[in-house]
C-alpha cells in the first residue's frame, strides 16, 4: 500500500512564525504536490515537485515555499504565517506515467493565530 | 486556465436511494479523471477514467466519462450511511484541477 505521511495532524502557529509542513512517501514516486483545502474553495494547488530539486507553482503560491531534498520528501514552507493561511493542508505523491493516481496524506490542519 | 465544475455541491438522501454526482472539465492537458471519497482523513482513490469511454465498477459505486461532453459521473447505488463523504473530481494529467466536490450527506 502506499504511505504519504504528514508530519503533524494538527498545528497551532502565531502570526509571523516560520512553519514548516512536512511530507513523506514510501512508494518512489516522482511527483509530490502540496494542497491547501478550504470550505467552498475545494482543493487549490499550492506547489508541485516533479523531481528532486525541482519544483513548480501551483495556482496559489504566493507567501510559501517549498523544498525537495530528496526523493521521499517534500516541504512545504510558510516564511511568514498569517491568519489567511488558516487551513487544512494535503500533501499527494504520484508516479509519472499512464497511473497518475495520486495518493494523499491525511493532511495537517494548521491554525494562525 | 483550467477549469472543473462539480455539481451538486450538496446532496441529501435516504439509504436506499441511488445517487448521480457530476463533473464537467475544461483542462488544456487531458489524460484522466479522478474519482476521490472524502471522509475526515485523506481522500482515497475510486476510479481513474480516460478518453477510452470504458465504465469502472466497484461494487455499488460506478463511474464514466463523455468525452464529447467533456464530463463525468459518479454513480451510487443502494445508499448507506457510509457513503457519507465528500466526492473530489480532478481531471488532468500527472498535475490535476479538482473541482469543489460534491458533499453527500445519507440519512437514516
Amino acid at each position: 500500500d502506499v504511505k504519504v505521511t504528514q508530519s503533524s495532524r494538527y498545528l497551532v502557529k502565531r502570526t509571523g512564525e516560520k512553519v514548516f509542513l512536512e511530507c513523506v512517501q514510501d512508494m518512489d514516486h516522482e511527483n509530490m504536490f502540496w494542497y491547501r483545502q478550504d470550505p467552498g474553495l475545494g482543493l487549490r494547488l499550492i506547489y508541485f515537485s516533479y523531481d528532486v530539486k525541482m519544483k513548480e507553482k501551483g495556482d496559489i503560491p504566493e507567501g510559501y515555499s517549498v523544498s525537495r531534498e530528496k526523493k521521499e520528501r517534500f516541504s512545504l514552507i510558510l516564511e511568514s504565517a498569517s491568519t489567511n493561511q488558516t487551513s487544512m493542508y494535503l500533501c499527494a505523491s504520484s508516479l509519472t506515467g499512464a497511473k497518475n493516481i495520486q495518493y494523499f496524506g491525511a493532511g495537517t490542519r494548521l491554525s494562525v493565530l | 486556465e483550467d477549469k472543473v465544475v462539480q455539481s451538486p455541491l450538496s446532496l441529501v438522501v435516504h439509504e436506499g436511494d441511488t445517487v448521480t454526482l457530476n463533473c464537467s472539465y475544461e483542462v488544456t492537458n487531458f489524460r484522466s479523471l479522478l474519482w476521490y471519497k472524502q471522509e475526515k482523513k485523506a481522500p482515497t482513490f475510486l476510479f481513474m477514467l480516460t478518453s477510452s469511454g470504458i465504465e469502472k465498477k466497484s461494487g455499488r459505486l460506478s463511474s464514466i466519462l463523455d468525452k464529447k461532453e467533456l464530463s463525468s459521473i459518479l454513480n451510487i447505488t443502494a445508499t448507506q450511511t457510509g457513503d457519507s463523504a465528500i466526492y473530489l473530481c480532478g481531471a488532468g494529467s500527472y498535475q490535476l484541477t479538482f473541482g469543489k466536490g460534491t458533499k453527500l450527506s445519507v440519512i437514516p
